[in-house]
């Protein structure tokens, strides 16, 4: 099993371009979760999704939108990219709230210029 | 929201030291994860333990959920140790099971 991949790894984008973080996981897991880490700091929530077709909001939304039209996939979408946005982005997954471990993918690390 | 500290912030010890870490929160958890992001800045899931004590090796955590605190112990430390050790929680009454991360504790290990 792959676990929990997330594309790109690196990314650099303009002020203002849009781009979409892909995380996909092949462990059958209803619950996923994204993930954004500032230097020096721990992780914050931005979205997670309990199941297909249900999404909520974590501790920093703004700016981003989420979608999960499939167990296995839950893309973070950025419209318009600001500087404040610059971090490392963490996907996750488990079984199950709560009870379970979460797994997580190996980041993606983008930079507004 | 719940609280999550840990302590200490930076630590610098020589190879082959014990070390302990702490992990303080302020409301009951159903889910307590340590995890260590190395240099590359991948996150290890090292133990999950809402309570209770795991060994895995030379680390070891307890957590005492009463008490609201958790420990990781790393004994005979080695260099590959060094990184950043998180440690996130859930809260009980909640339905969605949203990890709240700590800081982290900062370990050196000195050759």
């Amino acid at each position: 099993n792959a676990g929990v991949t997330q594309t790109p790894k690196f990314r650099i984008l303009k002020i203002g371009q849009s781009m979409t973080l892909q995380c996909a996981q092949d462990m059958n897991h209803n619950y996923m979760y994204w993930y954004r880490q500032d230097p020096g700091m721990g992780l914050k929530l931005i979205y997670y999704s309990v199941g297909a077709g249900i999404t909520d909001k974590g501790e920093v939304p703004n700016g981003y939108n989420v979608s999960r039209s499939t167990t296995e996939d839950f893309p973070l979408r950025l419209e318009l990219a600001a500087p404040s946005q610059t971090s490392v982005y963490f996907c996750a997954s488990t079984p199950s709230g709560g009870i379970q471990p979460q797994h997580f993918g190996d980041g993606t690390r983008l930079s507004i210029l | 929201g719940i609280q999550v500290e840990q302590s200490p912030p930076d630590l610098i010890l020589q190879e082959g030291a014990n070390s302990t870490l702490r992990c303080n929160f302020s409301d009951s958890v159903n889910n307590l994860q340590w995890f260590h992001q190395n240099p590359w800045g991948q996150l290890i899931n090292l133990f999950y333990i809402p309570s209770g004590t795991k060994q895995n090796g030379r680390l070891s955590a307890t957590t005492v959920a009463t008490e609201r605190y958790s420990l990781l112990y790393i004994s005979s430390s080695q260099t590959t140790d060094s990184g950043v050790y998180f440690c996130a929680v859930c809260e009980s009454n909640f339905g969605n099971e949203k990890l709240t991360f700590g800081t982290g504790t900062r370990l050196t290990i000195i050759p």
